[in-house]
């Protein structure tokens, strides 16, 4: 499978627990977003990279969330002291920019839901 | 920033009859308009976009027309099929400018009656 990928699946966490997902986008795609996902909700933005620059941060991104792309390829988003209602389905997505800022449509992973009890 | 609105929340529609999903944005800058479908347990997927220099825009049985003065887009399933039950998400987005971040509706729970 060549498509974006993110690693746990699922993740059962108690609160007050730090916990990491890691997102792998599709290899060439340059810009990475992530998106938090809750039930009976559509995806809402929370960061997005060009490359390995942060470049945009969501107000819902409390202090407690940070997100890196070390080397413009994959990326971790961790969460500390973790609380329960940040309880969500945590989505990555990735896309391409090209020359004259010609952009393709995002893909998205399968997510990593976050259980926190 | 940007707001979505999405409508109806539920669908149920016979198989082979056609399905309607309608969205308002707020934000008149917005120029990029996709849906996506989730069906249970699974990503998000793209079924079909809409650039704000086009009114319609089809594709086999699914078609998408925006009217940019009235700020609402639609989706259109004709001659449905069981496959098509899922949840729908339109979303807009400013292309070409920065952040090219998706603002999402609500979903539609589409459920197609054998």
């Amino acid at each position: 499978d060549t498509g974006v990928s993110q690693d746990p699946r699922h993740k059962i966490t108690k609160r007050g627990q730090n916990v990491t997902f890691r997102c792998d986008p599709i290899s060439e795609h340059n810009r990475l977003y992530w998106y938090r996902q809750t039930l009976g909700q559509g995806p809402e933005f929370l960061t997005y990279f060009q490359n390995e620059a942060q470049l945009e941060k969501s107000r819902l991104l409390s202090d407690r969330f940070s997100a890196e792309r070390p080397k413009g390829s994959f990326s971790t988003l961790e969460i500390q002291r973790t609380e329960q209602g940040d309880s969500a389905m945590y989505l990555c997505a990735s896309s391409l920019v090209g020359g004259l800022a010609v952009t393709y449509e995002q893909y998205f992973g399968p997510g990593t839901r976050l259980t926190v009890t | 920033g940007e707001n979505v609105e999405q409508h109806p929340s539920t669908l149920s529609v016979q198989e082979g009859d056609s399905a309607v999903i309608k969205c308002t944005y707020s934000d008149s800058a917005s120029n990029y308009f996709p849906w996506y479908k989730q069906e249970l347990g699974k990503r998000p997927q793209l079924i079909i976009d809409i650039r704000s220099n086009v009114g319609e825009k089809k594709d086999q049985r699914i078609a998408v027309t925006l009217n940019k003065t009235a700020k609402h887009f639609s989706l259109h399933i004709t001659e449905t099929q069981p496959e098509d039950s899922a949840v729908y998400f339109c979303a807009a987005s400013i292309r070409g400018f920065g952040n090219e971040k998706l603002t999402f509706g609500t979903g539609t729970r589409l459920t197609i009656i054998p």
